[in-house]
């Protein structure tokens, strides 16, 4: 138990729906990350909030929306997505800049 | 290419043997961190070795970072069933918020 837990632990949509990953921790960190990782590759950063404000997008489609209504919490809004997007998406949190990060169990996406 | 990359790929050893993974970096780093990933699972932090230490123990592990070979390597000591895993080293440069890049891993299989 790490203290991030994320839901729902696994989803499968259709390329046409609407859906939402959820992760909170309670840890007091004050950065929160979502990461995605697919079958033979390495973890790709998606997105990084620092004290609620959005300050990484890495080159991610706008297909995938975050949301950090505060440090607690944070959402990954899916909409319109392709079969390639199926991937595990881990959130972590980290109290520092450049510590350690402390992952959720992950969200196993799977479009159809 | 990616920054941070495991060798071996795979690797399976015999229980209460040593087994030995290593990370090569290319750009400057703040630290080095080894992280370990059960299968389906979210990533968990093991052990940060910064850029000005050279080796770092904890419990079984050992770890070692070389900043002049641009690279790490990390010692389990007396494996066990238990530690078979995906081992992920990732590296903390410049920027801001913590942001880590991951290497592709290394599956570790010990045999009972």
């Amino acid at each position: 138990e790490t203290g991030v837990t994320q839901t729902p632990r696994h989803l499968v949509m259709g390329m046409t729906n609407k859906k939402s990953l959820k992760c909170e921790q309670h840890l007091g960190h004050n950065a929160m990350y979502w990461y995605k990782q697919s079958a033979k590759k390495p973890l790709e950063l998606m997105f990084v909030y620092s004290l609620e404000e959005r300050v990484e997008n890495n080159s991610v489609p706008s297909r995938f929306s975050p949301e950090c209504p505060n440090s607690s919490h944070l959402f990954l809004h899916l909409h319109t997505l392709q079969p390639e997007d199926s991937a595990l998406y881990l959130c972590a949190s980290s109290p520092r800049e450049g510590g350690e990060l402390f992952f959720g169990e992950g969200s196993r996406l799977t479009v159809l | 290419s990616q920054q941070g990359e495991e060798d071996p790929q795979a690797l399976s050893i015999q229980e209460g043997e040593n087994a030995t993974m290593n990370c090569s970096y290319k750009t400057s780093i703040n630290n080095l961190q080894w992280y370990r990933q059960n299968s389906g699972r979210g990533l968990v932090h093991l052990i940060l070795i910064r850029s000005n230490e050279r080796e770092k123990h904890s419990g079984r592990l050992r770890v070692t970072l070389d900043t002049s070979k641009k690279s790490s390597s990390l010692l389990i000591t007396a494996s066990r069933a238990a530690d078979t895993a995906s081992y992920f080293c990732a590296t903390a440069g410049g920027t801001s918020y913590g942001k880590l890049t991951f290497g592709q891993g290394t599956i570790l299989t010990v045999h009972p």
